[in-house]
């Protein structure tokens, strides 16, 4: 079965600063990998979306990568900003579902 | 604008007392989905539908009942025998379930409180 993993659960740093969000996924079998962004008490937004044929996608300064092979990903983002601050979790998709990480809680500090 | 609406926000039962989550969308879609969101853990399927009158069972179904009868509802029942049911409740929907490439949209969810 699918697990999906996001290491820290948690990270803080100062505005202005370029970070990097990890996810790991156990079966490389996957159609796309799709970030998301969660604000407390709200739903999910997508971020980016990458097929499985793609290696990454960029949204501004956001970038997001994609290694089947070893099954990671990483998302990027540059120049961080408090509104930045929020939930980002990542999800790959299978034959009928996505499974989900529990996602990093990030915050960005003045 | 297009999207999916979940009503209510915020939604106190009493323990034993079945309640339902509304889920709209005026996106077109075909697939629709409901997750289950507690602390610490990922987005968890209770079920998923991807055309009218027809629905699957997803990892954590029991306890849970749906329905669709037009395509921009799916509406989910929470029945007195889901053990748990306080949690955070979203719905979520993309154009067809074969399409691989489309992204998930989700609502802004439903947090139900059983005391």
């Amino acid at each position: 079965k699918q697990e999906v993993t996001q290491i820290p659960a948690a990270l803080s740093v100062p505005e202005g600063e370029n970070l990097v969000l990890n996810c790991s996924f156990t079966d490389s079998a996957i159609y796309n990998l799709q970030w998301f962004r969660q604000d407390p008490g709200k739903g999910l937004t997508s971020l980016l979306l990458i097929q499985s044929s793609q290696r990454e996608q960029t949204s501004g300064r956001l970038n997001a990568s994609l290694d089947k092979s070893s099954g990671r990903s990483t998302l990027y983002i540059a120049a961080s900003q408090p509104g930045d601050s929020a939930t980002y979790l990542c999800a790959v998709k299978e034959d009928n579902d996505m499974r989900f990480g529990a996602g990093t809680r990030l915050t960005v500090k003045p | 604008d297009g999207g999916i609406t979940q009503s209510p926000k915020y939604l106190f039962r009493k323990e034993g007392q079945n309640v339902t989550l509304s889920c709209e969308q005026n996106l077109n879609h075909d697939a629709m989905y409901w997750y289950r969101q507690d602390p610490g853990q990922g987005l968890r399927l209770i079920y998923y539908s991807q055309i009218v009158n027809d629905f699957q069972k997803g990892d954590i179904a029991e306890g849970y009942s749906v329905s669709r009868e037009k395509k921009e509802s799916f509406p989910l029942t929470v029945t007195s025998a889901q053990k748990n049911p306080t949690a955070f409740y979203l719905c979520a929907s993309r154009p067809s379930a074969g399409r691989n490439n489309s992204p998930l949209h989700f609502g802004n969810g439903t947090r139900l409180t059983v005391t």
